[in-house]
């Protein structure tokens, strides 16, 4: 079965930083994109950030550049989220996802709540 | 810069009922990357269509997604219980709307 885990959330102050985790498994990891999306608790989602299947290219939203960094390991099955200079409003629930079908993401994790206070 | 656009907010409906749920672009997408996802409180979304029109795996065929240019479209042809949820729209594999919440 395909499974996606997120870990590594938590409290952490203003201008902190966190690493998140998301460990997968049921699937060939490393031939798909994978992302990650988060969500204001009540509000919409928003994607943060995403990298291809081959490390090489990788994708940001605006508000994230140059403090978040998206990470993967092919060999551990891992995708990793190194978050810098968090701001209150990074506050969010935080989800990791994998897109094995064209321009999507089909099997997501169950979230990991990041509070930055 | 893109920005999707979901109408309505909210849409009031009761089992058995259609509902048609918009989403428009600001500019004409150019690729067939539009996607559609159901979201209950307390989880994680779950993917109903991607491409357009093609239902994800596992997807009831109840839904149904259509659409081109700036105007897409998510059916839902008889509603279940269990369908009244929030539904996103998402292009590129990036770009999320800001939702409709259908509810009863």
């Amino acid at each position: 079965e395909v499974h996606l885990v997120e870990s590594g959330g938590g409290l952490v102050q203003p201008g902190g930083s966190l690493r998140l985790s998301c460990a997968a498994s049921g699937f060939t990891f490393s031939h798909y994109w994978m992302t990650w999306v988060r969500q204001v608790p009540g509000k919409g989602l928003e994607w943060v950030a995403s990298i291809e299947n081959d490390v090489s290219k990788k994708h940001y939203v605006d508000s994230v550049k140059g403090r978040f960094t998206i990470s993967r390991d092919n060999d551990k099955n891992s995708l990793h989220l190194q978050m810098n200079s968090l701001r209150a409003d990074d506050t969010a629930v935080y989800f990791c996802g994998t897109s094995r079908v064209p321009g999507a993401y089909d099997v997501w994790g169950q979230g990991t709540m990041i509070t930055v206070s | 810069e893109i920005v999707l656009t979901q109408s309505p907010g909210t849409l009031s409906l009761s089992p058995g009922e259609r509902a048609t749920l918009s989403c428009r672009a600001s500019q004409s997408v150019t690729s067939t990357f539009l996607a559609w996802y159901q979201q209950k409180p307390g989880q994680a979304p779950r993917l109903l269509i991607y491409g357009v029109s093609t239902r994800a795996s596992g997807i009831p065929d109840r839904f149904s997604g259509s659409g081109s240019g700036t105007d897409f479209t998510l059916t839902i042809s008889r509603l279940e219980p269990e369908d009244f949820a929030v539904y996103y729209c998402q292009q590129d594999g990036y770009l999320f709307g800001p939702g409709t919440k259908v509810d009863i």
